[in-house]
């Protein structure tokens, strides 16, 4: 059973504009969310993470929200750019455990 | 500069032959994972490390095996890979585990024919 959810398999968005991306979870045990970026053929790199004590954490262009209530969470990117362009994965952890749970990803295409 | 890397970066096996994958790292992380992800698909973990403590998940076939001699190197045996086994298979690196950012290789896509 999936317990981290990407729902939007992909996502255009033209370059200067907004982009947001979704994940839903259904563990409440969850307790640490990370995003990670996959361009083809290489392995993600981690991107931004926020610990459920915070409903935000920002790193430069990159933005994430979390919502315990609802248990879901969002990446912005602002501006977008044309090197943004990739899949991201979502990921989730429990604090008591060691794995990670991730999302199917969504494929972002930021169109110059 | 520090680094997950893993060997090789593309691998041909043929059907029932068994296969090594390598992953090496210089972060000195105490968790080593080793994921499976097929296309369009979330990548699966399959089993990890925290120090030589091995953890297998439930729903991980038996043909797949791990070891971990030391803390810098972690393998990835297939026993008996059958056609169903072909995809990337990525190791991936945490200080403390669960509540630490996880770091990945670059991956080995296996293809078995």
């Amino acid at each position: 059973d999936q317990q981290v959810k990407q729902n939007s398999p992909s996502l255009s968005v033209q370059e200067g504009r907004i982009s947001i991306l979704n994940c839903d979870y259904t563990n409440s045990m969850f307790d640490y969310f990370l995003w990670y970026k996959k361009y083809p053929a290489e392995g993600p790199t981690f991107l931004i993470s926020i610990s459920s004590i915070k409903d935000k954490n920002e790193d430069g262009r990159f933005t994430v929200f979390l919502n315990k209530s609802a248990k879901h969470l969002s990446l912005h990117i602002v501006p977008s750019q044309p090197g943004d362009s990739a899949v991201y994965f979502c990921a989730a952890s429990a604090g008591t455990g060691n794995q990670f749970y991730f999302g199917t990803g969504t494929s972002l295409t930021v169109i110059p | 500069d520090a680094m997950v890397i893993q060997n090789p970066r593309y691998q041909v096996t043929q059907f029932g032959k068994p296969v090594t994958l390598s992953c090496s790292q210089t972060l000195n992380h105490n968790v080593m994972y080793w994921y499976q992800q097929k296309s369009s698909q979330a990548p699966k973990l399959l089993f990890h490390y925290y120090d030589k403590d091995f953890n297998n998940e439930a729903d991980t076939p038996d043909n797949f095996q791990s070891r971990r001699p030391n803390t810098s190197f972690c393998f990835l045996d297939i026993r008996s890979p059958g056609l169903g086994d072909a995809a990337m298979y990525l190791c991936a690196t945490s200080k403390w585990g669960g509540n630490t950012e996880a770091f990945f290789g670059q991956g080995t896509r296996l293809t078995v024919v």
